[in-house]
Parts: C-alpha cells; sequence; structure tokens
C-alpha cells in the first residue's frame, strides 16, 4: 500500500524569504513523486516530478523539490517566495509495483506568503 | 495550462434533480479519474477509466455513475441529487504508459440545496 503525508496543515512565510513545504511517502517498490498547486476555485495545477535520476528536480515557476530516499521525503522548496505563491500545495506518490498506477495524494499544506 | 475542460464550473441544485458533469480532453489520453475534494481539503478517487467502455469505482464510495463511450469524454452522473453530494468535482487524465502524469480540469463546483 502507498501513502504520503504532509505535515503540515499550513506554513506561513515573508515574502522573498525561503519557501519549504514537508511531504513524507511510503510505498512497497520505488516511488513516483508529484507536487501539485491548487488556486482557489481551480483544478490541480503540475508542478513538477521525481521518477528516477538526479535526487534535486527543478519545476515550475521557480519551484523545486528534492527526493531523499533514506528519509523517505519529497519537499519542495523556493529560494523566494512570492505573494502569489500563496496557494494549497499537494504531494503525490505512486508505488512502480501498482500495475494500474493510481496516486494517492496528501491532504495539502496551505501556504500563505504575507507582503 | 492542460486541455481538459470540466462544464458547468459552478452549479446550484435542488434535492432529487438529475445532473451530470461533463468533462473532455483533447491530448488523447487513455486514463481519466474524477475526484471529490471539500473546499481547501484532500481529494478523494471516486471513479477512473482505464479506456473506452472501461470504468471502475475508486476508493471513495460515491452514489454518482459515469460512462467512457469516447476517448475524450468521461461524464459523470448523480441520478438524485442529495444536499451531501454538495462538493467540488475534478476530473483528470493521463497516458497509459510512462509516468502517468495526471492533468487537471478546472473543476465543477456543485451546491445541492
Amino acid at each position: 500500500a502507498q501513502s504520503v503525508a504532509q505535515p503540515e496543515d499550513q506554513v506561513n512565510v515573508a515574502e522573498g524569504n525561503p519557501l519549504t513545504v514537508k511531504c513524507t511517502y511510503s510505498v512497497s517498490g520505488n516511488p513516483y513523486l508529484f507536487w501539485y498547486v491548487q488556486y482557489p476555485n481551480r483544478g490541480l495545477q503540475f508542478l513538477l516530478k521525481y521518477i528516477t535520476g538526479d535526487n534535486l528536480v527543478k519545476g515550475s515557476y521557480g519551484f523545486e523539490a528534492e527526493f531523499n530516499k533514506s528519509q523517505t521525503s519529497f519537499h519542495l522548496k523556493k529560494p523566494s517566495a512570492l505573494v502569489s505563491d500563496s496557494a494549497l500545495y499537494f504531494c503525490a506518490v505512486r508505488d512502480s509495483l501498482d500495475s494500474w498506477g493510481k496516486l494517492q495524494f496528501g491532504a495539502g499544506t496551505q501556504v500563505v506568503v504575507t507582503p | 495550462e492542460a486541455d481538459i475542460y470540466q462544464t458547468p464550473r459552478y452549479l446550484v441544485i435542488g434535492t432529487g434533480k438529475k445532473i451530470t458533469l461533463e468533462c473532455s480532453q483533447t491530448m488523447g489520453h487513455d486514463k481519466m479519474y474524477w475526484y471529490q475534494q471539500d473546499p481547501g481539503m484532500e481529494l478523494h478517487l471516486i471513479h477512473y477509466s482505464y479506456g473506452v467502455n472501461s470504468t471502475e469505482k475508486g476508493d471513495l464510495s460515491s452514489e454518482s455513475t459515469v460512462s467512457r463511450i469516447r476517448t475524450e469524454h468521461f461524464p459523470l452522473t448523480l441520478e438524485s441529487a442529495r444536499p451531501s453530494h454538495t462538493s467540488q468535482y475534478l476530473c483528470a487524465s493521463s497516458e497509459y504508459v510512462g509516468t502517468d502524469t495526471q492533468y487537471f480540469g478546472p473543476g465543477t463546483r456543485l451546491t445541492v440545496l
């Protein structure tokens, strides 16, 4: 069975400061990991994914995420947050052994960036 | 932006009405999904499809039904809407092979009075 945890319901950061959104996962096989962002009254927008290779993945809008196998984590980061980054962020995992390939989503983390 | 569309975006209806939420994608994806999401909360998979004439129930029990007659179209139907169906419904699609990155539509916010 696969699972994903986002330990923080909300992250508050001042504009210009670094932003980190935490995610840990559990899978039987190898993980395929994803980050999505959701703005109010919108669907989810794909940010980035890790499948294999370099542990540091770069995505849209200056976001990046670091895969850490020993800590089973895939934290989302941005060096300098913008007010427009305020949104709901979802981490998701797919188990490579799951033949169908369903995604398991975390509960989401609300990011609030203050001017 | 992904080429996946949902209509209507917002719907307010009375109890007992039959409704169909539309979802279409122009990416040629074989897999399609329906998720239910209360505002600001986690996503729950309610239906998915491998391809034409294939539909499966998801992790969350739902009174809705789906059909997949055409690759690009995956409508969701509620035969008799109730206030407990009030939620946001998100449609997504992905390719059958590879990493299965899911792309989402804008969602339909349903309110049943």
